[in-house]
């Protein structure tokens, strides 16, 4: 069982609000990201960092932002959600020097938004 | 275009029979390929791993096969059990960039009935 996760696990907002999805892990991975899943599709990668003041966009455009702080925290931020934010969002961590490229998955937050 | 494709898209078994799960990928340069289970409303967890010179992997009742030449997988599930039911996806890594990007197919659903 991987050591990472994320708060929080359901979130029904309406339109407009500001939400921040929680991700944390407590195996010192270097690299973090954050993927978008709707039902039945493939993940697509949304943000990534390398460490400490890294981020960066991944494929799939996205109106949200990330920060990375702390090592062990990665937090998605969207200033204003709509309905087309609505998603499961994953959280994964993976070692720097893992040639394996194995990443680790959080339980993900399933989001609603009205 | 690096695409992974699998098949079927679901799949109904009686608890105790046996299945195959495919995946063709056009990845390239190729680094390694991961089937991962994910059950409803979870992360994702890695069930194996293979790289370009293994042909085989086993983990439990989980077998996955690779051929690398076809650029084809298959994962094998012995006597299913009603807590094999989830989605299986395939995932290939490549070897050209240092983000170790990984590619995601869409994954099977499997049900496992009594």
């Amino acid at each position: 069982e991987a050591d990472i996760y994320q708060t929080p696990r359901y979130l029904v907002i309406g339109t407009g609000k500001k939400i921040t999805l929680e991700c944390s892990q407590t195996m010192g991975h270097d690299k973090m990201y954050w993927y978008q899943q709707d039902p039945g599709m493939e993940l697509h990668l949304i943000h990534y960092s390398y460490g400490v003041n890294s981020t960066e966009k991944g494929d799939l455009s996205s109106e949200s932002t990330v920060s990375r702080i702390r090592t062990e925290h990665f937090p998605l931020t969207l200033e204003s959600a709509r309905p087309s934010h609505t998603s499961q969002y994953l959280c994964a961590s993976r070692r720097l020097a893992d040639s394996t490229d194995t990443q680790y998955f959080g339980p993900g937050t399933r989001l609603t938004v009205l | 275009k690096n695409q992974v494709e699998q098949s079927p898209q679901s799949l109904i078994i009686l608890e105790g029979k046996n299945c195959t799960l495919q995946c063709n990928y056009t990845v390239s340069p190729f680094s390694n390929l991961r089937w991962y289970k994910q059950d409803t409303g979870r992360g994702p967890v890695s069930l194996t791993i293979m790289t370009f010179s293994e042909n085989t992997k086993s983990n439990g009742r989980y077998t996955a096969t690779l051929d690398a030449d076809t650029k084809q997988s298959s994962l094998h599930i012995t006597a299913s059990q009603l807590s094999d039911s989830a989605s299986y996806i395939c995932v290939v890594s490549d070897r050209g960039s240092t983000l170790g990007r990984l590619y995601f197919g869409r994954g099977t659903q499997l049900t496992v009935w009594p």
